[in-house]
């Protein structure tokens, strides 16, 4: 299994400003991905980060709100850029298995966020 | 794009009774199938899951699911649950690449002491 640690856990932001979330994995992985869990709703892709290459983003979300880094195989940050209340949500940080046979992801603890 | 539908939004029961989640997912290809349990403050944590073999998946806590490929389904059961089953379940799909998921709305369930 994945041992995956987020920074921070929960934040209060004002409007305007950026967050950037750390994802930090015990093991080298080749993508991590990043989910947002709006309040009473479920999780939602935001990206797929992969360490050499820029990240994949899916359908409404674009990389000037959500610059992601991927410098290594064991680290990625996402940052929420120019937030708004709507902002406000769950951010996790999910990698895929570790081994060719386990296909199971693994999820970060996730990061809090209110915008006020 | 593959959809995940996940039939009942919230659930309450009484322990000892028994639990049965309905998932329903759109995509035709080869899938991967997930069912996360998120406990009151907690991360998600994995269930069980189906990749290939027999459709009857047992995971931990007692629950075991059943993939129904005609049916498009991945429902969850538990035959007896306890109050610290009260959690929200989320059903969840990837394809067979890579572990990109489409999460269901996800099932808050109560069980009352």
């Amino acid at each position: 299994s994945a041992v995956i640690s987020q920074k921070p856990s929960r934040d209060i932001c004002q409007r305007g400003t950026s967050l950037t979330i750390q994802c930090q994995v015990d093991s080298q992985v080749t993508m991590m991905f990043w989910y947002r869990q709006q309040p009473g709703q479920s999780l939602t892709l935001i990206a797929t980060a992969n360490q050499g290459s820029e990240a994949t983003y899916e359908s409404g979300f674009v990389i000037d709100k959500f610059p992601i880094s991927r410098p290594n195989l064991t680290f990625s940050t996402l940052t929420v850029s120019n937030m708004s209340p709507e902002d406000s949500s769950i951010y996790l940080c999910s990698v895929d298995g570790l081994t060719q046979l386990n296909t199971e992801a693994f999820f970060g603890q996730g990061t809090r966020l209110t915008v006020v | 794009a593959q959809s995940v539908s996940q039939h009942n939004h919230h659930v309450i029961l009484s322990e000892a009774a028994s639990l049965e989640l309905g998932c329903n997912y759109s995509y035709g290809g080869t899938v991967n199938l997930f069912w996360y349990v998120q406990y009151p403050g907690q991360h998600l944590q994995l269930l069980l899951k189906y990749f290939s073999g027999d459709p009857l998946v047992k995971g931990i806590k007692g629950f075991e699911a059943e993939f129904i490929k005609s049916k498009f389904s991945f429902n969850l059961r538990k035959p007896s649950v306890q109050w610290s089953d009260t959690a929200e379940y989320f059903c969840a799909v990837g394809k067979a690449a890579g572990n990109k998921l489409t999460f269901g709305g996800g099932t808050r369930v109560l069980v009352k002491p």
